[in-house]
Order: structure tokens, then C-alpha cells, then sequence
């Protein structure tokens, strides 16, 4: 939704690491927020990115470059409870932008 | 324990019925949103709160109402609801728009 774009779906294996991309519209940027949301659940944060680089949370990073319009939620180390949908978020005029959502599905 | 409240979790109802779906939050925060999700469209903003009697509307403002009386409040109205609002519906609240949002557990509704 709303100039934000990231995968639909994506899969992996459990212990792995995979990488959800997101591209946003770079005017009125305040911030990016990466959100998790499992079936049926609210969203609940993981990250947010105001400036360049990279910021390390346990098994999960999220990197930003804002000249790009571009960040990245990295989780490592995937655990079947990983699986869920992963929400990226950009900040505007007093409102979040929500993108779509990609679920991830981590399997055995 | 800091949350967020909605209720109900779940009503369905008739087209033109009105209703209201509560929302408070106990942390003190200044800015409150509703959002609806639907399948292939993520959460969208229908509208938000900087303050007390300080609402506008988000992206999908139409067939919905809020007010702000009272800080830890923002209940959504719908007047006269239609099918297409049949959706999920999540609260949320910060401390600012560019804060952590912290999400109610959701209000599913069906509008028949």
C-alpha cells in the first residue's frame, strides 16, 4: 500500500537467515518501522530505522538508506516461530505508512 | 500492565445498524490511531489523534467517525456501517506519531 513494496511471501528453513526487502517513497520520510504480526494477532514492533545504517537486535537487524528508499529486517538463526507476516512501516506527516506485509513461512 | 483495549473482539451485524468499538489505553499516550487490515492491502490508517479533542483523518476516512474526550479513549463510530467495512480493526497508541505503536488485539467485524 501506498508506494510501500515488499515481497508478498517468502519461505525458508529453519536455522537460516533470510533477508525482507522493503522500497518506499522517500518524500516526507520520518522514520521506518518494521512491525511482526502472526495469524490472527496484533502487530507488534521489532525495529525503527531514522538514520543510515544498520541497527542489531538480538537475531533480528534492520538497515536503512534513506537516499535509496530502500531498508531490510534480517533475522538470523530462524525458529519455527519465526513464521509470521512482517510488516514495514514508513513514517510521514503525522501517520505510519504501512506496507502489505510479507509472510514468511519457516519450515523444518 | 500497559496495553491497549478494544472491544468487542468480535461482532457481526446489519448493514445500517450503528455501532461502536471501544478503545482505551492505561500508558498516558498522546497519539491514537485506528487502522483496518484487509487480505492484500495491509493496515490502512482510518483515523488518528494527536491529543485530546484533536482528531483528522487518515486514508480511508469515509463511513467512520472518532472522538477524542479523553486522553486514554478513541472509540470509532460507524453510523450507518456497509458490507465493504468488513475488515479487521486495530487500535493503536504512542507516545508520538514517530514512536512505537502499540496495537489493541483487534476487533474483527462482519457487516451482513
Amino acid at each position: 500500500g501506498q508506494n510501500i513494496d515488499q515481497p508478498t511471501e517468502m519461505t525458508a528453513t529453519e536455522g537460516a537467515i533470510v533477508q525482507i526487502n522493503c522500497t518506499y517513497q522517500t518524500s516526507g520520510f520520518n522514520g521506518l518501522f518494521w512491525y511482526q504480526q502472526h495469524a490472527g494477532e496484533a502487530p507488534t514492533f521489532l525495529s525503527y530505522n531514522v538514520l543510515d545504517g544498520l541497527e542489531e537486535k538480538g537475531r533480528f537487524s534492520s538497515f536503512l538508506s534513506r537516499s535509496k528508499g530502500y531498508s531490510y529486517l534480517l533475522l538470523k538463526e530462524l525458529q519455527m516461530k519465526d513464521s509470521a507476516s512482517y510488516l514495514c512501516a514508513r513514517g510521514g506527516y503525522n501517520k505510519l505508512i504501512f506496507g502489505a506485509g510479507t509472510r514468511l513461512a519457516v519450515h523444518p | 500492565e500497559a496495553q491497549v483495549t478494544q472491544n468487542p473482539r468480535y461482532l457481526i451485524t446489519v448493514t445500517g445498524k450503528k455501532l461502536t468499538v471501544t478503545c482505551s489505553q492505561n500508558m498516558n499516550h498522546e497519539y491514537m490511531s485506528w487502522y483496518r487490515q484487509d487480505p492484500g492491502l495491509g493496515l490502512r490508517q482510518i483515523y488518528y489523534s494527536m491529543n485530546v479533542e484533536v482528531t483528522d483523518k487518515g486514508d480511508v476516512p469515509e463511513g467512520y467517525k472518532v472522538s477524542r474526550k479523553e486522553k486514554r479513549n478513541f472509540p470509532l463510530i460507524l453510523e450507518s456501517p456497509s458490507p465493504n467495512q468488513t475488515s479487521l480493526y486495530f487500535c493503536a497508541s504512542s507516545i508520538s506519531m514517530a514512536d512505537t505503536q502499540y496495537f489493541g488485539p483487534g476487533t474483527r467485524l462482519t457487516v451482513l
